[in-house]
């Protein structure tokens, strides 16, 4: 089992639509949930940052953290066509030997015209 | 362009031949992060410097791969006697040192091996 668990997709929706993304995770020691969104043949850029437990709104975006579920989820409110791309959630602990990001299988997200 | 810069962003090569990529990360980061990431999945750790120390790698990290970051500002990776297997968009991040360590990623060296 990998220790960041998310469903590959492809997702298609509809231009205006709510999006839900969901990645679960097993390692107790992750303290540091990021989403990073990814374009085809580009590398990850980071979109949302939340430590520990709890809710974080950036805009469009709400990054939503449950520790005691191990469950991550980032909702996109009125999704456009630009947001077509993969996302990645990722986890990070604390502490020396911690700094690595620990990432699911990405995400990929068609928002229709 | 301020962020993190590699070079170069394709490379097709034939098995058994060396590669090297560089990245450039953001001037004033001093942690720098590798990761792999092949079709249909996410990175995957490496290894990563904190200035020119070289602290942590994978296992995923065999004999064949080295990673230098000589003076604290850009590193490279070379991959010794490429294999099929190597074929991959290699990746490269820098931090602060920071408690968010928030890492910002390069655009990424796609590796194609023959």
């Amino acid at each position: 089992q990998k220790e960041v668990e998310q469903d590959p997709g492809p997702l298609s929706v509809p231009e205006g639509a709510i999006v839900s993304l969901n990645c679960t995770y097993s390692n107790s020691a992750f303290q540091y949930f990021m989403w990073y969104r990814q374009y085809s043949r580009k590398g990850p850029e980071l979109l949302m940052y939340t430590y520990s437990s709890g809710n974080k709104e950036d805009g469009r975006f709400t990054a939503q953290v449950d520790k005691s579920s191990k469950y991550i989820s980032l909702f996109i409110r009125d999704s456009q066509p630009s947001d077509s791309a993969t996302y990645l959630c990722a986890a990070q602990g604390t502490g020396a030997g911690s700094y690595q990001l620990t990432f699911g299988k990405g995400t990929k997200l068609s928002v229709i015209p | 362009d301020t962020g993190v810069s590699q070079d170069p962003r394709h490379k097709i090569t034939k098995r058994g031949q060396n590669v090297t990529f560089r990245c450039d990360p953001i001037s004033e980061h001093n942690r720098l992060y590798w990761y792999r990431q092949t079709l249909g999945q996410g990175p995957e750790f490496l290894t990563y410097f904190q200035n020119e120390a070289q602290l942590e790698k994978s296992r995923l990290l065999s004999d064949r791969f080295s990673a230098e970051r000589p003076k604290g500002s850009f590193s490279t990776l070379e991959i010794q006697r490429t294999e099929q297997g190597d074929s991959a968009m290699y990746l490269c991040a820098s931090s602060l040192v920071d408690p968010q360590e928030t890492q910002y990623f390069g655009p990424g060296t796609r590796l194609l091996v023959l």
